[in-house]
């Protein structure tokens, strides 16, 4: 399983982007790119997946540079509702045996 | 869609006795299952793989005989903390991955379990 790397904390103020980056050098070919937020004293959810290049949704964007060792979640105009802890994890979920290993997280601080 | 219900959400309860987790896929169903523990201020850690008809398979340093995981069926799985202490007191995940689907898992909302 891919290890990743992601900054432990970061701060933000209300309306600005935010872009979290994660490093993951030993990702294999096979390997998609997921990262979920939490909330305290609640699970996961998911927010966003990708392969390679740029993933948007209603929530974030998820940047993949050709090399794929490393990828930038970049959440738009945050709110103090966007306080959370981010994750981001690696792995070949079309494998059935593939199970999430959570890293350490990045926990945003967005301030008024 | 995709929905994954735990129960209870809080429990309190006594040193040496059993808890038992519920973990419901509420609109699918879900081969297989994941239970992980959550201490305060870190990552969720990985337990146990919860598979539907056999048994389940624990991470290194799991103890199974404390950790007691059931999947009778393809919607719910259950994990009792046997003769629970005061150190397993922590907040307790789980997850369900549809079955024959190769996407994301879907996260219950949590158990809080403190051992008085």
């Amino acid at each position: 399983l891919a290890k990743t790397t992601q900054p432990i904390s970061m701060d933000s103020y209300e309306g600005q982007e935010v872009n979290i980056t994660c490093s993951h050098n030993n990702i294999a070919t096979n390997d998609y790119i997921t990262w979920y937020q939490q909330f305290p004293s609640q699970g996961p959810r998911f927010i966003i997946q990708g392969y390679k290049t740029k993933v948007t949704n209603e929530v974030a964007s998820l940047f993949i540079p050709a090399d794929r060792k490393s990828s930038t979640l970049s959440l738009p105009r945050v709110s103090l509702s966007d306080t959370a802890v981010y994750y981001c994890l690696v792995g070949d979920d079309g494998d059935s045996s593939y199970k999430l290993i959570f890293g350490s997280g990045t926990r945003l601080l967005v301030r008024p | 869609g995709a929905v994954v219900s735990q129960h209870p959400s809080r429990v309190i309860c006594k040193s040496g006795t059993s808890v038992k987790i519920e973990c419901r896929s509420l609109d699918f169903q879900a081969t297989t299952m994941f239970w992980y523990r959550q201490f305060p201020k870190q990552s969720l850690m990985l337990m146990a793989t919860s598979n539907e008809g056999s048994k389940a398979t624990y991470e290194q340093g799991v103890e199974k005989d404390k950790f007691l995981i059931n999947h009778a069926s393809l919607t719910l799985s259950t994990l009792t903390v046997t003769s629970a202490h005061p150190e397993d007191s922590s907040f307790y995940i789980c997850s369900a991955r549809p079955t024959g689907a190769t996407d994301t898992q879907y996260f219950g909302p949590g158990t809080r379990l403190t051992v008085l």
